[in-house]
């Protein structure tokens, strides 16, 4: 099945600071979403985004379909974007369930 | 608004207590799914349903049945719950029958199993 890489693991910025997350996948897709996971526990899809580049505020993502990877960008980081970020993709094969396999995420803690 | 509902939340129950985890979606969405997140294993798909009428196992079906008798709703059974099934749970739903659009989590539901 396709394999999903994430990096950094965690990363630790101060207030202000950009960032860019990555996500490597092994084949190719048909789906691919950014979440962000809260304290709470909560799952926030961020973008839906299998190819091309999109904009929501200070975050932004770029999918490269063709070399298999995504990034995720934050610039201005704010307290509250602290906790974990995931790529999640799915692929054409295994019967084309629509089944999300995701990366085991960066954690990210922004300080004040 | 919008959304995927889940309930309960939060509950501690005890082994062989049969319980279910409702889900509603709101966006008449033909795709809907459970995941659950462990420490360690990431989050895995336990039940899909491509439209009414329809579901199929996904990665962890062991211990849990579902139902879509309805489009909207997508409930999780767990007949006999045993302490490995403690974890956080999440129903997924999209517009396209494959998933192959945006699909959206509800809040999770933390069950614990003593």
């Amino acid at each position: 099945g396709i394999q999903v890489e994430q990096s950094p693991p965690d990363l630790i910025l101060q207030e202000g600071a950009n960032s860019t997350l990555r996500c490597n996948f092994s084949d190719s897709v048909n789906n691919l979403q950014w979440f962000h996971q809260n304290p709470w526990g909560q799952l926030i899809n961020l973008f839906y985004i299998p190819s091309g580049t999109k904009q929501n505020g200070r975050l932004s993502a770029t999918t490269v379909a063709t070399e298999r990877y995504s990034l995720l960008y934050i610039s201005s980081s704010q307290t509250t974007d602290s906790g974990v970020y995931f790529c999640a993709v799915s692929g054409y094969g295994s019967g084309n369930t629509g089944k999300l396999i995701f990366g085991q995420g960066t954690t990210l803690q922004v300080k004040p | 608004e919008a959304q995927v509902t889940q309930n309960p939340r939060y509950l501690i129950t005890v082994t062989g207590k049969k319980l279910t985890v409702t889900c509603s979606q709101n966006m008449n969405h033909e795709y809907m799914s459970w995941y659950r997140q462990d420490p360690g294993l990431g989050l895995r798909q336990i039940y899909y349903s491509m439209n009414v009428e329809v579901t199929d196992k996904g990665d962890v079906p062991e211990g849990y049945k579902v139902s879509r008798k309805e489009k909207r709703n997508f409930p999780l059974i767990l007949e006999s719950p045993s302490p490995n099934q403690t974890s956080l749970y999440f129903c997924a739903s999209s517009l396209n029958p494959r998933g192959t659009d945006t699909q959206y989590f509800g809040p999770g539901t933390r069950l614990t199993v003593l």
